[in-house]
């Protein structure tokens, strides 16, 4: 149980286009799910916390028009680089955990790699 | 927000030996969690212990948490060569968020 996925798992474009990855909780309902980003052999650095039909809530330093995060349903999150260019280069991973009881663990997706060239 | 840090090593043993790694942290905490993340993928949830806990097990995973020093420790009973991942440990600062800051990590290679 507790299965998350991530769409796409690697994706290629070209500077300043638009890229949207999707972080889904595949057999639970999510009220809260999280955006992280990891440079190579670094750790993961929170972006956003976003909870299902509210805006989310951005860390320090992350421009939230930059990284735009949808969260229309229980079990879908949306994370949308806009106009990309390679330092947004990365590995995105998400992550959503239960509702009550059992939330403060987190279930992580499989990552989508970013390559903006 | 707070962040986790553990000792900065990277681990190379042999297989069935122990592996210990800490971590560190500069705030007070709700709980701390340890996580597993194999070469690019995503993490695999360990094991929780909570500011009121010393000491957890699962399986061949032991961890402590010294709150009066603000530390944690994960040992991993006689290895195998599936262990060898990366190692984080996360703090939550039981704001209500449950938001998690991370720490550094620690590279482990198990060999058979």
């Amino acid at each position: 149980g507790a299965v998350v996925s991530q769409h796409p798992s690697w994706v290629i474009c070209k500077s300043g286009t638009s890229v949207k990855i999707e972080c889904r909780s595949l057999d639970f309902q999510a009220t809260t799910m999280f955006w992280y980003r990891q440079f190579p052999k670094q750790s993961l650095m929170l972006m956003a916390t976003s909870n299902e039909g509210s805006k989310a809530t951005y860390e320090q330093g992350v421009e939230k028009d930059k990284f735009l995060i949808n969260h229309a349903s229980l079990t879908l999150s949306t994370l949308t680089v806009t106009s990309a260019h390679p330092e947004d280069s990365s590995f995105y991973i998400c992550s959503a955990s239960l509702s009550g009881t059992g939330r403060e663990t987190q279930y992580f997706g499989p990552g989508t790699r970013l390559l903006v060239l | 927000s707070q962040q986790g840090e553990e000792d900065p090593q990277a681990l190379s043993i042999q297989e069935g030996e122990n592996a210990t790694m800490n971590c560190s942290y500069k705030t007070s905490i709700n709980n701390l969690q340890w996580y597993r993340q194999n070469s690019g993928r995503g993490l695999v949830h360990l094991i929780l212990i909570r500011s009121n806990e010393r000491e957890k097990h699962s399986g061949r995973l032991r961890v402590t948490l010294d709150t009066s020093k603000k530390s944690s420790s994960l040992l991993i009973t006689a290895s195998r060569a599936a262990d060898t991942a990366s190692y984080f440990c996360a703090t939550d600062a039981g704001d209500g968020n449950n938001r998690l800051a991370f720490g550094k990590g620690n590279q482990v290679v198990v060999i058979p």
